[in-house]
Order: structure tokens, then sequence, then C-alpha cells
């Protein structure tokens, strides 16, 4: 079946620096995209969601970049902190569909 | 404060004990969801419901068991069939249809089954 992945399981950055997460998917139905940040031991939270319609879209801190040529998303976070290491998922949805699918995650660790 | 509450947040089983996951959200959410996350790995769909009294199989529903018969509430029941049911278990809820549709999840609850 058609799935969405990530490329990098890990990914250690320096306070301050700028993090880049990439997400491939397959699904070329898919027009939801959503962002998750999960902290050790704790449930997934929303941090940013973009559609079809769109190829970015800001938040606070966070860009998300939507290329649908080549089905890929990516999160950028600026200035990254202590407090944004956590795993980072994308998840996807098909028009029609309400029930995501998630990507494996990417760990951002970040080193003060 | 609205939000979704699982418990308990450890939970420890013998095996061939059937054990029963709590859920419970009071943002008058229409859907729920059950979600498995083993280390290192994503999210698996186990059960969702869109309606009280209706529900339907994820990816990896063998050996798992829900019910839905109140809109706040979806307990996951972890059967004796269940053939590796120690993991990370999430119980998420959405309103599907609005202009942004994320899932809201819980805090999760940790099972080991020895």
């Amino acid at each position: 079946g058609e799935s969405v992945g990530l490329h990098l399981p890990t990914l250690s950055v320096q306070e301050g620096d700028n993090s880049i997460i990439n997400c491939a998917y397959s699904n070329s139905a898919s027009d939801y995209f959503i962002w998750y940040k999960q902290e050790s031991g704790k449930g997934p939270q929303f941090i940013i969601d973009i559609r079809s319609n769109m190829d970015k879209r800001q938040g606070q801190r966070v860009t998300v970049l939507l290329n649908k040529t080549v089905k890929h998303l990516s999160l950028q976070i600026a200035a990254t902190q202590p407090g944004d290491s956590a795993v980072y998922f994308c998840a996807e949805r098909s028009g029609g569909s309400y029930i995501p699918t998630f990507g494996r995650g990417t760990s951002l660790i970040v080193h003060p | 404060d609205g939000g979704i509450t699982q418990s308990p947040k450890y939970l420890f089983r013998k095996e061939g004990q059937n054990v029963t996951l709590s859920c419970e959200q009071n943002l008058n959410h229409d859907a729920m969801y059950w979600y498995r996350q083993d280390p290192g790995q994503g999210l698996r769909l186990i059960y969702y419901s869109q309606i009280v009294n209706d529900f339907q199989k994820g990816d990896i529903a063998e050996g798992y068991s829900v019910s839905r018969e109140k809109k706040e509430s979806f307990p996951l029941t972890v059967t004796s069939a269940q053939k590796n049911p120690t993991a990370f278990y999430l119980c998420a809820s959405s309103r599907p249809g609005q202009p942004r549709d994320e899932q809201y999840f819980g805090p999760g609850t940790r099972l080991t089954v020895t």
C-alpha cells in the first residue's frame, strides 16, 4: 500500500541552528499534511498543517514546505532550542478519508 | 480545560490476562482512535470510531477489542490473544470535516506484559 516515510531517523543540531526534517509520501491523492511533535513519554502534539493547494506555510519559528511534484514535505525549525528535542512525525490524509497515515518519525537532538 | 486523558500511565500485567485501557475526552469530538507505538516506530492504528456505537478495525486490530457506548469514552481491551502486547498505547480524538482537523492525543499508557 501507499505510505509515508522519513529520510532521516535522527538529526543532531547545535542550539541556535536551523533544523530541517524531511518527509516523503507516495500517495498522490494526499491533500492534507500535518506535523506532530512527540516528547519522550508523551503523546504527539500538533505543530503545523498544510493543504495541497499551498506550498508553504509559516508558524512561530516553524515553516512547512510542500513539493507536490516530488511528493516531499519538510519542516523547518528556526533557531532550534533544547526544548525542540523530540520525535517529529509527518502525517498525511487523502481526500475522503479522515484517517491519517503516519511516518516513522525523526528524532531531533539539540545540543546546548 | 478541554482535553483527552488516558489512565493509567503505566500498567503491568501477567501474560494470559486481559487488560482494559481507559480513554476519555471532553472535547466533544466525534472521532476517536487507538494507536500502538513500539520503540523507534511510528503510530499504527488499532481501532477507530466515528460515532457512538460504531467502530472499525485499523491495521493491527487482531488481539484487541473496543467499545464506544458514550461519545466521551473509547476503552481498549488488550486480550490474551495479542501476541506482543507490550507497547506504548495512544488514544486520540478529532473532529472530522473541520478546517483544521488534527488529532488530539492523550498522554499514553505504557503497558508491560510479562
